[in-house]
């Protein structure tokens, strides 16, 4: 059973914006900027979206947004296109372990 | 460039032991923790534990406490994985990847091997 919560899908149009968004506790989420975001297509290994919140690595379009709000965090993709269809995993501290979200199917329409 | 490159896929009985590998290049492997996520089939990604190469100080999840090993040897900037005894619940892809840590505790994962995927069936 994840500790952090994630809509099983979301969807959006090419050139739209969509919100995935990672419900967590005053225990993890809510206490550190320690959430991240992993992009994983099928078959492939996940890759660093987001870290701190709303960092972005080197390489990231700045297409993708994080963001968070006391328990929640959010991952935006905005202009959406069809390479961004693809599997999303939250992850956070949570004070002595780091848990994943179940993940959050993004289909292109 | 850093690049983490795990073993080959693995077809195993339950009972088995297993040791799979990651090795680490394109930066100082034993000043870096490596970790392991593991992912069943069809399912989400789970934190397992990770290990600092240099000391081999290992923390593991407490759902994987006790049920895998770590362990590194730097010599060779590679990473392990092991079972003692598999069961067909262990089937899933293992991924290796390195954790950065803030204020000593882990962060996020900034890169990822390929994955290995085991197979435990009688």
């Amino acid at each position: 059973q994840s500790a952090l919560t994630q809509p099983p899908s979301a969807s959006g149009s090419p050139g739209q914006s969509v919100t995935i968004s990672c419900t967590g506790t005053s225990s993890d989420v809510g206490a550190y900027n320690d959430v991240s975001w992993y992009q994983q297509h099928p078959g492939k290994a996940p890759k660093l979206m987001i870290y701190d919140v709303s960092k972005r690595p080197s390489g990231v379009p700045d297409r993708f947004f994080g963001s968070k709000s006391g328990n929640t965090a959010s991952l935006t993709v905005s202009g959406l296109q069809a390479e961004d269809e693809a599997d999303y995993y939250c992850s956070s501290y949570a004070g002595n372990n780091n848990f994943f979200g179940g993940g959050t199917r993004l289909t292109v329409l | 460039e850093v690049q983490l490159v795990q073993s080959g896929a693995e077809v195993k009985k339950p009972g088995e032991s297993l040791k799979i590998s990651c090795k680490g290049s394109g930066y100082s492997f034993s000043s870096y923790w490596i970790g392991w996520v593991r992912q069943m089939p069809g399912k989400g990604l789970e934190w397992m534990a990770i290990i600092y190469p240099d000391d081999s100080d290992a923390r593991y999840s407490p759902s994987f406490q006790g049920q895998v090993t770590l362990s590194a040897d730097t010599s060779i900037s590679t990473a392990y994985l092991q079972w003692s005894s598999l069961k067909a619940s262990d089937t899933a892809i293992y991924y290796c990847a390195r954790p950065r840590l803030k204020g000593g505790v882990p962060n996020y994962f900034d890169y990822w091997g390929q994955g290995t995927l085991v197979t435990v069936s009688s």
